[in-house]
């Protein structure tokens, strides 16, 4: 089955700077790659994602890159807010015609912003 | 207004005292899925279900059970807990048809077993 490797797992960058958050996944069926985003005591919410037929996507200050030859997928936040505080986690699945099945999570990346 | 809920939000209880987390959501969506969150370990999930009475183990099943009765309800049984099922666990439910699989997380249940 699927195997997803996030890193690093604790991330801490100046206010302003940018942070890159990490994943490979092990299952070359995988297409389907969304990034959530959950705060202290919240629920994960997506923030981005992303399709094997896609090698980048982005969303104002969000970026997503996939490089399906090293099976790697990264996250990319430029011009860090206090607000991006929060816990990432990267996920992969390989989704059929009837929709995603097993979404395997990363182990989460706490990133802190300071200012 | 589009949501999952679950409850118990919050809940303490006693090793092999049966318990029942429910989950609803009104999005009419086919898929839901059960995970559970622990330190360093991320989202893993426990059982997930493609339509009514289709459910289908995840990566971390032992000990709980499913049922799938209702479209918009997915219920997680722990029959007998144990205190390693002390976690956080969240439904989801995704929309399987669209080409969007955003997953919607309910808010979440702290379950503690002494």
């Amino acid at each position: 089955g699927e195997n997803v490797e996030q890193h690093p797992s604790t991330l801490s960058v100046q206010e302003g700077d940018s942070a890159v958050i990490k994943c490979t996944y092990s299952d070359s069926a995988s297409n389907y790659f969304p990034w959530y985003k959950q705060e202290l005591g919240k629920r994960p919410q997506l923030i981005i994602d992303i399709r094997s037929n896609v090698g980048e996507k982005k969303d104002q200050r969000i970026a997503v890159t996939l490089n399906k030859t090293a099976k790697h997928f990264s996250l990319h936040i430029t011009e860090t807010q206090p607000e991006d505080s929060a816990v990432y986690f990267c996920a992969a699945t390989h989704t059929p015609a009837q929709g995603a099945q097993k979404l395997v999570f990363g182990q989460g990346t706490r990133l802190t912003i300071n200012p | 207004e589009a949501q999952v809920t679950q409850n118990p939000r919050y809940l303490i209880t006693v090793t092999g005292k049966k318990l029942t987390v429910t989950c609803s959501q009104n999005m009419n969506h086919e898929y839901m899925s059960w995970y559970r969150q622990d330190p360093g370990l991320g989202l893993r999930q426990i059982y997930y279900s493609m339509n009514v009475e289709v459910t289908d183990k995840g990566d971390v099943p032992e000990g709980y059970k499913v049922s799938r009765k209702e479209k918009r309800n997915f219920p997680l049984i722990l029959e007998s807990p144990s205190p390693n099922q002390t976690s956080l666990y969240f439904c989801a439910s995704i929309p399987s048809r669209g080409g969007r699989y955003t997953q919607y997380f309910g808010p979440g249940t702290r379950l503690t077993v002494l």
